[in-house]
């Protein structure tokens, strides 16, 4: 079964500095890889997905993933944080073609700072 | 405009009841899912659809049910037997295409409440 780990529980980034929320996940195959970002009490918005192709993904709001197979890695990144970044972020893990089930970390929490 | 619209947003239950959430998507999507989300414990998937009339158990189904008598909706009910209901609730949608892994849809959330 696949699973995902994000180390992070909660980042503090100043505004207008770098972000990166790290993401690892445990599969056999090639996995499917989202990221999506929850403002509290809201539902979740899909910021990117990897498939195959291209290791660097762009997605909305300014932000860019990096899938390394060899790190199992997928790793969220964006060159300058926003005050309205400000949210939680989930990265998950479809099990292949034809698997209907996501596994979601258990997120990161973002807190920026004027 | 397309999109899933869970109701209602706030939900308070007495102990011992059960109480339906309602899921409706004018996406056209064939796969349907409701999560349960805890703090700090990210997204547990409860129950899925793939088709009209069918629907399997996700890792947490136990005190729950579910049907699916159209494809643009998905009702859960928090039976009495549910332990620990008191979360946020979650519904999603997929377009099921054999081409490429899809992403799912959200909507807005369910908070319930037991009291």
């Amino acid at each position: 079964a696949q699973s995902v780990t994000q180390p992070d529980i909660h980042i503090t980034v100043s505004e207008g500095a770098s972000l990166e929320l790290r993401c690892n996940y445990s599969y056999g195959a090639t996995p499917y890889l989202f990221w999506y970002v929850q403002s509290p009490g809201q539902g979740l918005q899909l910021l990117l997905k990897y498939f195959s192709g291209d290791t660097l993904v762009q997605g909305i709001k300014g932000f860019e993933a990096e899938f390394k197979r060899s790190q199992s890695s997928f790793n969220l990144r964006k060159p300058s944080v926003h005050w309205s970044d400000a949210a939680e972020y989930f990265c998950a893990v479809g099990a292949g073609a034809g698997s209907y089930q996501l596994t979601f970390g258990k997120g990161t929490k973002l807190s920026v700072i004027p | 405009d397309g999109g899933i619209t869970q109701s209602p947003k706030y939900l308070f239950r007495k102990e011992g009841q059960n109480v339906t959430l309602s899921c409706e998507q004018n996406l056209n999507h064939d796969a349907m899912y409701w999560y349960r989300q805890d703090p700090g414990q990210g997204l547990r998937l409860i129950y899925y659809s793939q088709i009209v009339n069918d629907f399997q158990k996700g890792d947490i189904a136990e005190g729950y049910s579910v049907s699916r008598e159209k494809k643009e909706s998905f009702p859960l009910t928090v039976t009495s037997a549910q332990k620990n209901p008191t979360a946020f609730y979650l519904c999603a949608s997929r377009e099921d295409r054999a081409v490429s892994y899809n992403e799912q849809f959200f909507g807005p959330g369910t908070r319930l409440t037991v009291l």
